[in-house]
């Protein structure tokens, strides 16, 4: 079975320029999560969704970041414009619906560094 | 709201050392709790979970058991690797909540 797939696994960009990341979840996963994480530290949850619906954007800096799940599976999250402390690693999520949803499976992020 | 906190680190150990590190977390209700590791240049995989107050989960030779009594869930290994080298995040998902919150992590550097 795929995991979780995202793009780029790397991207350098200069402040004020817009960047967006893509995630792939696995088959059948219904909810999908964006999350941040800073350098040291413990990823922090930005959306979620389940199936298209955006349920918890609630920590979604929503003046610079937007993010949507058409139809339901790939997601892309943006940043426009980037600022430098955006710099950071973005990580993507699902989990299946029913028994075993507590259970997030992560892709393996996109290092976004902000020049 | 709900935290998690880690034993800072780094932590370094020799090959075949025991290993514990501590996770003591805050929440309302019963939360599952989890332990995630993340190997250089990877993404977050899932190490072990339990999900009631006294389960014990494991996994690749590491255990943890939920002790709701001292709200925590401590990472233990007997005998450790130098491919354990990583950063470990503990974690936990509110009753319901369907998020994750995680500790600062701790990363784990093993010599031979």
């Amino acid at each position: 079975e795929a995991g979780v797939v995202q793009s780029p696994r790397y991207k350098i960009i200069e402040k004020k320029q817009p960047v967006a990341f893509w995630c792939n979840p696995i088959s059948g996963h219904n909810t999908l999560y964006w999350y941040l994480q800073n350098l040291g530290q413990g990823p922090e949850l930005l959306i979620r969704y389940e199936n298209e619906e955006a349920v918890d954007d609630s920590q979604l800096p929503k003046d610079r970041f937007s993010a949507e799940r058409l139809k339901g599976v790939d997601s892309t999250l943006k940043i426009q414009p980037a600022e430098l402390g955006d710099s950071a690693v973005y990580l993507c999520a699902s989990s299946p619906a029913g028994l075993g949803g507590d259970t997030q499976y992560f892709g393996p992020g996109t290092r976004l560094t902000v020049l | 709201g709900d935290s998690v906190t880690q034993m800072e680190g780094p932590v370094t150990l020799s090959e075949e050392a025991f290993l514990t590190i501590n996770c003591t977390y805050t929440a309302t209700g019963y939360p599952s709790l989890f332990w995630y590791v993340q190997y250089p240049g990877e993404g977050l995989q899932l190490l072990l979970k339990a999900t009631k107050a006294d389960d014990k989960g494991s996994n690749k030779g590491f255990e943890a058991t939920y002790r709701k009594e001292t709200t925590s869930f401590h990472l233990e290994k007997g005998s450790v690797q130098v491919s354990d080298s990583a950063v470990y995040f503990c974690a936990l998902s509110a009753w319901g909540a369907q998020k994750l919150v995680f500790g600062q992590g701790t990363r784990l550097t093993i010599n031979p």
